[in-house]
């Protein structure tokens, strides 16, 4: 199906372990992203790209890596899961200045 | 740095009761502002938007203006349903960037009873 997708849709993780969340688009979209959503906070962006292999920064990078080999895959690792990455992580696409959102991802880490 | 106000929720209103949502931005340059509806377990849709000071963006029988003098984009809609209950995010992009990075408000709770 077109559109943006993320997998898994929910993960349970201990702390200290590696997890990958993963994003796929089919609209061949430049620009991805990726957000954690807490209450309180709205949604803060993570990491961002502008195409394959280029990659920066957002507001909340610490703890975080991104890879972009394809154009549209854009997985985001946390190295070493801590309880305070426990979030609702949603990945998005865009064009241009319209974004479009996956589903989201909810990580509980324990 | 850029940053979008939201109303306090959670909002809770009877079917057919009118909505505001308050939000004001601070923006150094000349953003596009944006609404942006969660509905439970699902991720952000894009409610309605405006590109520059006194455009009206609709949709769904929501509305709001772009108003520079007060840098403020309130949500309003005039007869609410059960179904609209979702969380609500004001949103600014910033048009100096190739993307429109967004920046968002802490998201407003809505819950609408019969």
């Amino acid at each position: 199906d077109a559109g943006i997708t993320q997998s898994p849709r929910y993960k349970i993780t201990e702390t200290g372990r590696q997890v990958t969340l993963m994003c796929h688009q089919t609209w061949s979209h430049s620009y991805m992203f990726w957000y954690r959503q807490d209450l309180g906070h709205g949604l803060r962006l993570i990491y961002y790209s502008a195409a394959a292999d280029i990659t920066d920064k957002g507001e909340v990078p610490d703890g975080y890596v991104v890879s972009r080999s394809k154009t549209e895959n854009f997985p985001l690792t946390l190295e070493s899961a801590t309880r305070s990455q426990t979030s609702v992580y949603f990945c998005a696409s865009s064009e241009y200045w319209e974004q479009y959102f996956g589903p989201g991802t909810r990580l509980t880490v324990t | 740095g850029d940053s979008v106000t939201q109303m306090e929720g959670p909002v809770t209103l009877s079917e057919e009761a009118f909505l505001t949502i308050n939000c004001t931005y601070t923006a150094t340059g000349y953003p596009s502002l944006f609404w942006y509806v969660q509905y439970p377990g699902e991720g952000l849709q894009l409610l309605l938007k405006a590109t520059k000071a006194d455009d009206k963006g609709s949709n769904k029988g929501f509305e709001a203006t772009y108003r520079k003098e007060t840098t403020s984009f309130h949500l309003e809609k005039g007869s609410v349903q059960v179904s609209d209950s979702a969380v609500y995010f004001c949103a600014l992009s910033d048009r100096g960037t190739s993307y429109g990075k967004l920046t968002f408000g802490q998201g407003t709770i809505l819950t609408v009873h019969p």
